[in-house]
């Protein structure tokens, strides 16, 4: 079983449609979580943390359930620029400092 | 700002060819390190320094060597290329290794005939 897993899509979306991608990790002792945005042929960037308390940050929302372990992240109103690649990174705390996974990421098409 | 530079961005090499990719971020960040990523199978680390002069192994280093003689550098080896070696390696760095942010460079994508 991957550590991070996706579902990799793709998403087919029209503009202003709201997408969600789900994202779920394996190891418990997980400590924190963060969502990347890939453009084709391009390198990640992150796109937004997520807080165990939800967070927003304009049109795109992140939360964290750590009970069933998994997080979102749901993109409102999409823009044809939100193409692109999402992928679910976790940092795991384990006896030699921290360990970063990333996910095989979420493929989306907004198309007009 | 240029961030974290790497080069080249695109070559091919013939089985057993030996190559250098080279790495540079001018962030002054302490870590830095090398991914390789495939199709279906996400970044996967290859080998990782968490400062001047010292390197350690990630998760696939097998067939890869790494050097960190200046803090700004850092450079993944192939000494013997073999086609499962055809991949898409991005150098990164970040200020500390729990930091939030990984800085990615560009990608280097590497063909092995």
């Amino acid at each position: 079983r991957k550590e991070v897993e996706q579902d990799p899509g793709p998403f087919n979306v029209p503009e202003g449609a709201t997408v969600a991608f789900n994202c779920t990790y394996s190891n418990s002792a997980s400590q924190s979580f963060f969502w990347y945005r890939q453009d084709c042929r391009k390198e990640p960037k992150l796109l937004m943390s997520v807080y165990s308390s939800g967070n927003e940050d304009g049109r795109f929302t992140a939360q964290l359930n750590r009970a069933s372990q998994y997080i979102s992240l749901l993109i409102r109103d999409s823009k044809l620029s939100d193409s692109a690649t999402y992928l679910c990174v976790v940092r795991v705390l384990n006896t030699g400092g921290f360990k970063t996974i990333f996910g095989a990421g979420t493929r989306l098409f907004v198309k007009a | 700002n240029a961030g974290v530079t790497q080069t080249p961005k695109f070559r091919v090499l013939k089985t057993g060819q030996s190559m250098t990719l080279l790495c540079a971020q001018d962030m002054n960040h302490e870590y830095m390190y090398w991914y390789r990523q495939d199709p279906g199978m996400g970044l996967r680390l290859i080998h990782y320094s968490v400062g001047e002069g010292t390197t350690a192994k990630g998760e696939v280093p097998d067939g890869y060597n790494v050097s960190r003689l200046k803090k700004q550098n850092f450079l993944l080896g192939l000494e013997s290329a073999a086609p499962s070696q055809t991949s898409v390696y991005f150098c990164a760095s970040s200020d500390r290794l729990s930091g939030n942010t990984i800085y990615f460079g560009e990608g280097s994508w590497l063909t092995v005939v």
